[in-house]
């Protein structure tokens, strides 16, 4: 199986920063990637596919990049509703995985 | 409105069985592929199982084959995933989730809310 690997784990940022997240994955995928965000309580919502198309309604401050093994989720200026958790997912095989996650917290 | 409900959650004894369901409406649901995805208490996401749409092939976590069985009724509208001989480490809140197309080879667009899955003694 492909095995995807978040970075950092936790991170703690202001309102107004610009926060990066990256995914590793441990072979190449192409761009074949997801992003989501989860809030505490709620089922996840995508924000990014094949790795840098914004989804409907995303705020464009949300950006993703990267192809083969290496992947960023970027937020440009970190606003309230930003704080949650973050999942990167591949989709080159047929079997899905997802990275570790990736919490945002006030700091 | 596109919506995908589940249902069927609960407490069950390990080695025991639950069926779990997902009633989806709002979208041409035989086209897509659908998944389930769980998530343990305070732990990440993991993909469990998936069914194409139109072929209905399906694929499995290595940590649930030959003990989950995911099937789906177009008839009814409705994804289903049959657990059995159910581990305490099964444990976890069970998302169904829309895949964008028919291959399972994608990401997912609408999830559910959730059902909760116990297994205790």
């Amino acid at each position: 199986d492909i095995q995807m690997t978040q970075s950092p784990s936790t991170l703690s940022a202001s309102v107004g920063d610009r926060v990066t997240i990256t995914c590793r994955a441990s072979q190449s995928i192409s761009s074949w990637l997801a992003w989501y965000q989860q809030k505490p309580g709620k089922a996840p919502k995508v924000l990014i596919y094949k790795a840098s198309t914004l989804d409907s309604g995303v705020p464009s401050r949300f950006s993703g990049s990267g192809s083969g093994t290496e992947f960023t989720l970027t937020i440009s200026s970190l606003q309230p509703d930003d704080f949650a958790s973050y999942y990167c997912q591949q989709y080159d095989s047929y079997s899905l995985t997802f990275g570790g996650g990736t919490k945002v917290e006030i700091k | 409105e596109v919506q995908l409900v589940e249902s069927g959650g609960g407490l069950v004894q390990p080695g025991g069985s639950l069926r779990l369901s997902c009633a989806a409406s709002g979208f041409s649901f035989r086209t897509y592929a659908m998944s389930w995805v769980r998530q343990a208490p305070g732990k990440g996401l993991e993909w469990v199982s998936a069914v194409a749409g139109t072929t209905t092939s399906t694929y499995y976590a290595d940590s649930v084959k030959g003990r989950f069985t995911i099937s789906r009724d177009n008839s009814k509208n409705t994804l289903y995933l049959q657990m059995n001989s159910l581990r305490a480490e099964d444990t976890a809140v069970y998302y169904c989730a829309k895949g964008f197309a028919t291959s399972v080879r994608g990401a997912f667009d609408i999830w559910g809310q959730g059902t909760t899955v116990t297994v205790s003694s």
